[in-house]
């Protein structure tokens, strides 16, 4: 079972749509969660992070843990042209040796016009 | 700047060569982060290195060695070993939340392409 999965789309939504972004987690110590985006050719940059139960906006982007289900998302609202990209799911993991974070493989978002 | 820098941004490496990247950070980050990106892939954790002098192996560590003498610097060297290392690297840093909540969010460098020739 992978450490953290997601599907790896392509998602195409219409412009001005809400899409929404799906991942699951095997470890039920995992701490710090965190959606990504990264366009292709380029580094990842952030988008989110969470670190408690429930739901967390900033602007047009919410993200919603829920430890129990072992599942985080990420919506995002208007979604626009430029919002087309791949977007990585990460979790923190504590472990002895040090905090471990992994990526899930990611979902390509495509916004169409 | 604060800020996270990989170099080189290309490196090409012939068949049985070692050869290192650079990741230098001076955003005062404990932990730092190597990370391997193959086309269409998502990132698959090499090392990661929380403290000085110490590093733990992540999922795809064979063929890849690290050293983390100062808090700045972490650096990667592909050796021969490695098979096939043709990808995107890239490299991270971030804080530790000392309250149990994991990390702060990471930094990335901007990555260096290796292509083996």
């Amino acid at each position: 079972q992978k450490e953290v999965e997601q599907n790896s789309g392509p998602l195409s939504v219409p412009e001005g749509a809400i899409a929404s972004l799906n991942c699951t987690y095997s470890d039920r110590g995992s701490q710090s969660f965190f959606w990504y985006r990264q366009y292709s050719g380029k580094s990842p940059e952030l988008i989110m992070f969470i670190y408690s139960n429930g739901d967390k906006e900033d602007g047009r982007f919410t993200a919603q843990l829920n430890k129990a289900s072992q599942y985080v998302s990420l919506l995002i609202r208007d979604s626009q042209p430029s919002d087309s990209a791949t977007y990585l799911c990460a979790v923190t993991l504590v472990t002895g040796g040090g905090n471990k974070l992994t990526f899930g493989t990611g979902t390509q978002l495509k916004v169409e016009l | 700047d604060g800020g996270i820098t990989q170099s080189p941004k290309y490196l090409f490496r012939k068949e049985g060569q070692n050869v290192t990247l650079s990741c230098e950070q001076n955003l005062n980050h404990d932990a730092m982060y190597w990370y391997r990106q193959d086309p269409g892939q998502g990132l698959r954790l090499i090392y990661y290195s929380q403290i000085v002098n110490d590093f733990q192996k992540g999922d795809i560590a064979e063929g890849y060695s690290v050293s983390r003498e100062k808090k700045e610097s972490f650096p990667l060297t592909v050796t021969s070993a490695q098979k096939n290392p043709t990808a995107f690297y890239l490299c991270a840093s971030s804080n530790i939340v000392l309250t149990g909540k994991g990390n702060t969010e990471a930094f990335f460098g901007q990555g260096t392409r290796l292509t083996v020739v």
